[in-house]
C-alpha cells in the first residue's frame, strides 16, 4: 500500500540552527501538507502546497518556515533559526485532487524535532 | 469557542462493548468530514471519510455526521485492544486545509 515517508524519524538540533525535514508523498498525489502537533496538544495545519506554490499558509507558517519541492519526489520543511518552541512531531500528509477541496489526506509517521 | 471541539475522554471499555467518540463545532462551511486513529508517537492513520450529511459505514466502524446539529460521531463496534489509540477527528471548508480535534484516547481492556 502506497504511503507517505519522513525522514528522519527524530531530530535533535541546537536553538538558531536551521533543520531541513524531508517528506516524500504519494506518488499520484498532487497537494501536500505539512502539519505539526506539539506534546499533548491537536494536530495544527502548517501550510498546504501545490503546483509548485503555496496554496495556503497558517500563522504558525512564518518568515522561519519555508517549504520547497525540490525533485519530482521529494517535499520539504525547512525551519530557518529554530526555536525552542519549535519542538513538535511535523507531519507531512499528501492528497490526491479530487476537486471541490477534497481533503482526503494521508499522513506520515512523522520527524520529532527537539530543540536544545 | 473553539473551532472544533472533542471528548477528551479518557475512555475505558471492555473488549465487545461499543465505543462511542464524537466531536462539535462552530464552522458551518465545513464539508469534508474523517476520523483518524493515532498510535503513540505515531502520524494519524485515515480511518472514515466523509461528505455533507449522513451515514457511512466500514467493516466495524460507523461515522455519522449531522450538519444541522454541527455533530459527528463515530461508532466502534466489537471493539479489540487492537482498537486502544487516540481517535482524532478532522474536518475541511474544502480549502484544503483540516482543522483537528484534540483527540479521545481509548483503551478496550481484554
Amino acid at each position: 500500500e502506497p504511503e507517505v515517508t519522513q525522514t528522519p524519524s527524530h531530530q535533535v538540533t541546537q536553538m538558531g540552527q536551521e533543520v531541513i525535514l524531508r517528506c516524500v508523498p504519494i506518488s499520484n498525489h498532487l497537494y501536500f501538507y505539512w502539519y505539526r502537533q506539539i506534546l499533548g496538544q491537536k494536530v495544527e495545519f502548517l501550510v498546504s502546497f501545490y503546483n509548485n506554490e503555496i496554496s495556503e499558509k497558517s500563522e504558525i507558517f512564518d518568515d522561519q518556515f519555508s517549504v520547497e519541492r525540490p525533485d519530482g519526489s521529494n517535499f520539504t520543511l525547512k525551519i530557518r533559526s529554530t526555536k525552542l518552541e519549535d519542538s513538535a512531531m511535523y507531519f507531512c500528509a499528501s492528497s490526491e485532487d479530487m476537486g471541490a477541496g477534497n481533503t482526503e489526506a494521508f499522513f506520515g509517521q512523522g520527524t520529532r524535532l527537539t530543540v536544545v | 469557542q473553539k473551532e472544533v471541539e472533542q471528548d477528551p475522554g479518557p475512555l475505558s471499555v471492555p473488549e465487545g462493548a461499543i465505543v462511542s467518540l464524537n466531536c462539535t463545532y462552530s464552522n458551518s462551511a465545513f464539508q469534508y468530514f474523517m476520523w483518524y486513529r493515532q498510535y503513540s508517537r505515531k502520524g494519524p492513520e485515515l480511518l472514515m471519510y466523509t461528505y455533507s450529511s449522513g451515514n457511512k459505514e466500514d467493516g466495524r466502524f460507523t461515522a455519522q455526521v449531522d450538519k444541522s446539529s454541527k455533530y459527528i460521531s463515530l461508532f466502534i463496534r466489537d471493539s479489540q485492544p487492537s482498537d486502544s489509540a487516540t481517535y482524532l477527528c478532522a474536518m475541511s471548508a474544502g480549502d484544503y486545509k483540516l482543522s483537528f480535534g484534540a483527540g479521545t484516547t481509548v483503551t478496550v481492556r481484554a
